[in-house]
């Protein structure tokens, strides 16, 4: 049963466009979520995070959007650029569950020149 | 400031070994959790330590196990490997355990042990 889904496996985005990568999840005791990207042989790397007391977190071409009553969240990049091909991972943790994250199983973005 | 690193980077094994990886996390983080990323299970949580104690452990049989020491430097354990055991490990270190909606504490990632079981 997968708890985190991100439904596109992949996403192609013209480069200075925006790219729009969601994620949905369903279990409710979820209270912190984060992004990760992604390169081969490379470790996730942080984006950014949200907590559930909040809707929306920026950081500059990244804004994060959270809907908890629809249970989906959002990643914005604006405008995109060529080095921010990767794969996004969304991550989701339980209250009181320490580090536990549960992943989803990511979206490759390629952002074309 | 160093980044999480973990030794050593690809490892190859026969079935029925055991294999223990190392992680060294960023200097001051005092959390260490591990997880496995298969292609087909993609990132799983494995364990949390925290002060040489397992806070947490995720879905995974007892032939995984870890450890922390007093420096915060962990490893993990496998043994009687499998062919399913083949997977990239990736250790992650973060300065506390997070506790909490309010909490931003936030997961820094090492590059991986690829293991391979043969």
């Amino acid at each position: 049963d997968q708890q985190v889904k991100q439904n596109s496996p992949s996403l192609s985005v013209q480069e200075g466009r925006i790219s729009i990568l969601n994620c949905d999840y369903t279990n409710s005791m979820f209270d912190y979520f984060l992004w990760y990207k992604k390169y081969p042989a490379e470790g996730p790397t942080f984006l950014i995070s949200i907590s559930s007391i909040k809707d929306k977190n920026e950081d500059g071409r990244f804004t994060v959007f959270l809907n908890k009553s629809a249970k989906h969240l959002s990643l914005h990049i604006v405008p995109s650029q060529p080095g921010d091909s990767a794969v996004y991972f969304c991550a989701a943790r339980r209250r009181n569950y320490g580090q536990n994250f549960v992943f989803g199983p990511g979206t490759r973005l390629s952002v074309l020149p | 400031k160093a980044g999480v690193t973990q030794t050593p980077r690809y490892l190859i094994k026969t079935r029925g070994q055991q294999v223990t990886l190392s992680c060294s996390p960023i200097s001051g983080h005092r959390s260490v959790s591990w997880y496995q990323q298969t292609p087909g299970q993609g990132l799983q949580f494995l364990f949390e330590y925290f002060s040489e104690t397992q806070r947490n452990k995720g879905n995974f049989p007892g032939r995984f196990s870890g450890r922390q020491f007093s420096n915060s430097r962990s490893e993990m354990n496998v043994s009687t490997l499998e062919l399913g055991d083949s997977a990239l490990y990736l250790c992650a270190s973060s300065l506390f355990p997070a506790e909490g909606a309010t909490s931003t504490d936030t997961q820094y990632f090492g590059p991986g042990t690829r293991l391979t079981v043969l």
